[in-house]
């Protein structure tokens, strides 16, 4: 139970472009969403973390005008990268937490974002 | 920013020996949290561990957590070779946000 997945799992864009990577809760529903950047052998940061129904919170040095999320539903929070850079390829991870377990996150597999 | 420091950074056994890792951490926690992930990969929840908890186990994995020092370990029996992974402790502040240490990159040796 409580699985997390992620699309698409890579994506190669050009820069200048936008991309969307969807986070779906399959056998729950996810009251809490987060999404977090990774760089190489680092740890990860987190960018935010929407509720379905409301607004992002997103952390200190996140650009909520580059990086769009909604959470429309209890299943689905999407994350769009706008007007991509080189510097923004990274792999993105989203993570779901549901009402009476709020203390564990169960993870997606992750997402590999190349800009060229 | 991270609040946790992993040590060691990086860890390189051989099968069947135990396996250990620490987290430090800097502020007031409610709980505290292992994750694995394998390279390229999203992560597995291990083990949570409350603030007025002093050990857990689960399996072939023990942590221990004391607060006073502000400081965790993930102790991993009878390593095997599926255990090679990166090990991340997690720190929850509030009623959700976890914060991440640097991570163990820990390799085991057939």
């Amino acid at each position: 139970g409580a699985v997390v997945s992620q699309h698409p799992s890579w994506v190669i864009c050009k820069s200048g472009t936008s991309v969307k990577i969807e986070c779906r809760s399959l056998d729950f529903q996810a009251t809490t969403m987060f999404w977090y950047r990774q760089f190489p052998k680092q740890s990860l940061m987190l960018m935010a973390t929407s509720n379905e129904g409301s607004k992002a919170t997103y952390e200190q040095g996140v650009e909520k005008d580059k990086f769009l999320i909604n959470h429309a539903s209890l299943t689905l929070s999407t994350l769009t990268v706008t007007s991509a850079h080189p510097e923004d390829s990274s792999f993105y991870i989203c993570s779901a937490s549901y009402q009476g377990k709020q203390e564990t996150q169960y993870f997606g597999p992750g997402t590999r974002l190349l800009v060229l | 920013s991270q609040q946790g420091e992993e040590d060691p950074q990086a860890l390189s056994i051989q099968e069947g020996e135990n396996a250990t890792m620490n987290c430090s951490y800097k502020t007031s926690i409610n709980n505290l949290q292992w994750y694995r992930q394998n390279s390229g990969r999203g992560l597995v929840h291990l083990i949570l561990i409350r603030s007025n908890e002093r050990e857990k186990h689960s399996g072939r994995l023990r942590v221990t957590l004391d607060t006073s020092k502000k400081s965790s370990s993930l102790l991993i029996t009878a390593s095997r070779a599926a255990d090679t992974a990166s090990y991340f402790c997690a720190t929850a502040q509030g009623a959700q946000k976890l914060v991440f240490g640097q991570g163990t990159r820990l390799t085991i040796n057939p």
